[in-house]
């Protein structure tokens, strides 16, 4: 079965940083590129980074560009997120999704909850 | 950025055919994916490329794109497909390219 599983989450000060990982299994991971969308709760979705299969470019949404680096491990089956000077509006669930061949999110995990707070 | 307009909700009888619509400047010229979140849930993602189904959506499910609205139609609406909706595009005409989603839309099956 295709899975993705997110860990990392947790309570975080403001200022501080925060790495969160996304584990699959059951596809070749190395075959698809891999994003971040997180939704604060109770609210829409929100698209967040994404890697291609090699690494060899990334994106980020505008409003977050400069706080975080997205990265993977192919040999570990492994995509992370590094986010920095978290503030309390990154207070989201932060789901690891993967890329369909028409741009769209075909596997989603269940997401890990970040919380900004002191 | 390209914004993506989606009403916040809908209601509909069990049985009934429920279309949830999806605005934005010349949507018809990219494709679109909508995607299913239950309470609790991460979302699922329900039609791909304008109208196509992922392997175990329902037949009831159905989605169209024209002009500047992209539309998901679910007939015979069941209990089951209460929940948000949310549309989604990549929007390539920026660099970088981003992907956007509308606000989503709660679907509730009275």
């Amino acid at each position: 079965e295709e899975e993705l599983v997110e860990s990392g989450g947790g309570l975080a000060q403001p200022g501080t940083s925060l790495r969160l990982s996304c584990t699959a299994s059951g596809f070749v991971f190395g075959d698809h590129a891999m994003h971040w969308v997180r939704q604060v709760p109770g609210k829409g979705l929100e698209w967040v980074s994404s890697i291609t299969r090699n690494s060899g470019v990334t994106n980020y949404a505008d409003s977050l560009r400069g706080r975080l680096t997205i990265s993977r491990d192919n040999a570990k089956n492994s995509l992370y997120l590094h986010m920095r000077s978290l503030r309390p509006e990154d207070t989201a669930f932060y789901f690891c999704a993967r890329e369909g061949i028409y741009r769209d999110f075909n596997l989603w995990g269940r997401g890990t909850l970040v919380t900004v707070s002191s | 950025s390209y914004e993506l307009t989606q009403p916040p909700s809908v209601s509909i009888y069990p049985g009934q055919t429920a279309s949830i619509f999806c605005s934005g400047d010349k949507l018809g010229d990219r494709f679109v994916a909508w995607y299913h979140q239950k309470a609790g849930q991460s979302p699922a993602l329900v039609i791909y490329q304008d109208s196509k189904r992922p392997s175990g959506i329902p037949e009831r499910f159905s989605g169209s794109n024209s002009g500047n609205t992209a539309t998901l139609t679910i007939s015979g609406t069941q209990a089951m497909d209460e929940g948000s909706y949310y549309c989604q595009m990549w929007d390539s005409s920026t660099s970088p390219p981003a992907w956007v989603f509308g606000g989503g839309t709660t679907l509730t099956v009275l």
